[in-house]
């Protein structure tokens, strides 16, 4: 298995809602990644997850909540968002955090809508 | 500090012609280079990557890029474009000293007349 699986593909919330976006991934790979993209830029990291420890937060608002509950899974829990929160949201992982990753592996994403 | 600059927002070809995206990096070190590609409304797929063995550098679907330190550039090329390459073009650095985060460039819209 090469892939990594994001769920769910599209989402609408209201900004009082809560919700959960997740990625897995069965590449035995030890660094994860949450990524947000808006529309004609680049990626943006948001987390990174090595070995199931919170590496890297980019000074992400705190209604943003990522959760690591096993070197396979990914979560990230949305609440009180914002409609500029509204973007695709990636999922990558590599084989390891700060080890020449030889290219991280991303999944199709999450297209997030807040209303 | 790395950089990446990708010297063309949007690249116009014609189907069968050859392509040409350009990227040039700076980096202090001796840097990987990759070049993802994204398709509307799809996630990032690698295209290929070059981290210090040959300078020519074969990818999926045709691609290839060679990266040339002397002039600080990993440009990509294919000899003859296909309607399913219109997508956008990401040229990105990763080197150790940022722990081999991903620096982006600002992507490459490649359009493909028919």
């Amino acid at each position: 298995d090469t892939e990594v699986t994001q769920t769910p593909k599209h989402l609408v919330m209201g900004m009082t809602n809560k919700k959960s976006l997740k990625c897995e991934q069965h590449m035995g790979h030890r660094a994860m990644y949450w990524y947000k993209q808006k529309a004609k830029k680049p990626p943006e990291l948001m987390f990174v997850y090595s070995y199931e420890k919170l590496s890297i937060n980019e000074s992400v608002p705190s209604r943003f909540s990522p959760e690591c509950p096993n070197s396979s899974l990914l979560n990230l829990h949305l609440h009180a968002l914002q409609p500029e929160d509204s973007a695709l949201y990636l999922c990558a992982s590599s084989q390891a955090w700060s080890e020449d990753p030889g290219g991280y592996t991303f999944g199709s994403g999450t297209r997030l809508t807040v209303v | 500090a790395q950089s990446v600059t990708q010297l063309d927002s949007h690249v116009s070809v014609s189907e069968g012609t050859p392509v040409l995206l350009r990227c040039n990096y700076s980096s202090s070190y001796s840097p990987s280079l990759f070049w993802y590609v994204q398709h509307p409304n799809k996630g990032l797929q690698l295209l290929l990557k070059y981290t210090s063995a040959a300078t020519l550098v074969k990818g999926i679907n045709g691609f290839e890029a060679e990266f040339k330190k002397s002039e600080t550039s990993f440009h990509l090329t294919k000899p003859s474009a296909h309607m399913s390459d219109a997508a956008e073009y990401f040229c990105v650095v990763s080197e150790l000293s940022s722990n081999y985060q991903l620096i982006w460039g600002a992507g490459t819209k490649l359009i493909i007349k028919p």
